[in-house]
């Protein structure tokens, strides 16, 4: 089964942009892997931000965008907020089963 | 809006088999749109997909967990359900149930349960 593997830690300035990663230690993330990806604040359930790689949903702020980069799936915040601090989770199809990845803590700092 | 909600014993012995189950409300559980779905997180630690369900009974799992878990769709109860056999310590977690949507092209995952924690100890 393969690994995702994400940063353990970013931290971003209020107002900075950060950018997180998600690679898979079989192969390059493409399209196919339909990355999604979660945020996940302290004592909530995860929430979904992206879908399909790049696709917000009607509750995500615009500021959050999702692409691939480099072989691995992206999630860029652009003008990050104190309350955009939280875990973040991708998780990608592996034609079939899914597999998380290890996650990354943001600190908006 | 359709909600989840997950239910079952907090406490299971080493050994023994983890039974939850997570009831839909607001809407039906069978609508060929939707996969229903379990992932758990270790406390502390990150998310795991344990695997889906579809309305037909179709299943499909991670795995690394197929051999000891079993997930079923009961439409007269509109629930679904989750079961673990021969738990240990690593099992665990907080398990969530989720709704995976699709369409044509892409699939999410919203809403989600509160999720429930289980420990497994004697």
């Amino acid at each position: 089964q393969a690994v995702v593997t994400q940063e353990p830690s970013l931290t971003v300035s209020p107002g900075g942009t950060v950018t997180l990663t998600c690679g898979s230690s079989t192969e390059a993330v493409t399209s196919g892997h339909y990355p999604y990806w979660f945020q996940q604040k302290p004592g909530q359930a995860p929430r979904s931000l992206i879908y399909n790689t790049n696709n917000r949903h009607s509750w995500t702020p615009a500021r959050f965008s999702g692409s691939l980069l480099g072989g691995k799936a992206a999630l860029t915040l652009s003008g990050a907020q104190p309350e955009d601090e939280a875990d973040y989770y991708c998780l990608l199809s592996y034609s079939g089963p899914y597999v998380f990845g290890t996650g990354t803590k943001v600190t908006v700092l | 809006q359709m909600q989840l909600q997950e239910s079952g014993p907090g406490l299971v012995k080493p050994s023994e088999t983890l039974s939850l189950t997570c009831s839909v409300s607001g809407g039906s559980i069978s609508s060929s749109s939707y996969y229903w779905t379990w992932i758990r997180q270790p406390p502390g630690k990150g998310l795991e997909w344990i695997g889906s369900v579809y309305y037909t009974g179709g299943t499909y799992y991670n795995p690394s967990l197929k051999s000891r878990v079993t997930i079923s769709e009961d439409s007269s109860k509109n629930q679904f359900s989750l079961n673990v056999r021969s738990v240990t310590a690593a099992d665990t977690a907080l398990y969530y149930c989720a709704r995976e949507e699709f369409d044509s092209s892409s699939s999410w995952f919203d809403p989600w349960g509160q999720g429930t924690l289980v420990t497994v100890s004697s």
